[in-house]
């Protein structure tokens, strides 16, 4: 089955502790990319990852980082996280035709 | 620059009643429009796209938009709702064509409620 798979999916973390949350997609894309989801805002982006050699900005990098060493992984990275980075977090991967297919979420609460 | 703004955070309607959401958008180029469904506690799903071709678009679950480039619209319709039907609803837009990597811009989103 195409899938995009994120864990964790629900996690409660403290002011500063280094966590990861990981994204892997079987469809063989080229494009993945990390949204966050904000009540009132939509869906915004942090980063995205063009292929396995160029991975840029999005819209709200602060605090954020990822690693795209192979195709399949886009794991997002939260050094030192803050409380404004409890949000919703969902990892996608993009077809040709543009279609985004996303993973379920992950839920993160920062206290 | 590109941008999507949904005209309502919330619609409610009754079971059998016709669901209208709305979305405009602002693109500098040609757009590709697309909605996104998102049921609670799970990942967001496409509903349909417009990529140039025709301007009336059939989704899935029975939902259609029309892509009006003099009004700058993408309104999502259904004639009928059903219960499973409340869901949020997100409207993107994306340039077309063009060297752009293709960047999907939200909207707010809209919560659609389905009563008895």
């Amino acid at each position: 089955e195409a899938q995009v798979t994120q864990n964790p999916r629900y996690l409660i973390t403290v002011t500063g502790k280094k966590l990861t949350v990981t994204c892997s997609q079987n469809m063989n894309h080229e494009y993945m990319s990390w949204y966050r989801q904000d009540p009132g805002l939509g869906l915004r982006q942090i980063y995205y990852s063009m292929n396995v050699e160029v991975t840029d900005k999005g819209d709200v990098p602060e605090g954020y980082k990822v690693s795209r060493k192979e195709k399949r992984n886009f794991p997002l990275i939260l050094e030192s996280p803050s409380p404004n980075q409890t949000s919703l977090y969902f990892c996608a991967s993009r077809r040709a035709d543009r279609q985004l297919f996303f993973g379920e979420g992950s839920r993160l609460t920062v206290l | 620059a590109q941008s999507v703004t949904q005209l309502g955070s919330h619609v409610s309607v009754s079971e059998g009643a016709l669901v209208l959401l709305r979305c405009n958008y602002s693109s500098s180029v040609p757009p590709y429009l697309f909605w996104y469904v998102q049921y609670p506690n799970q990942g967001l799903q496409l509903l349909l796209k417009y990529t140039s071709a025709a301007t009336l678009v059939k989704g899935i679950n029975g939902f259609e938009a029309e892509f009006k480039k003099s009004e700058t619209s993408f309104h999502l319709t259904k004639p009928s709702a059903h219960m499973s039907d409340a869901a949020e609803y997100f409207c993107a837009v994306s340039r077309a064509g063009g060297t752009s990597y293709g960047k999907l811009t939200f909207g707010q989103g809209t919560i659609l409620t389905v009563h008895p």
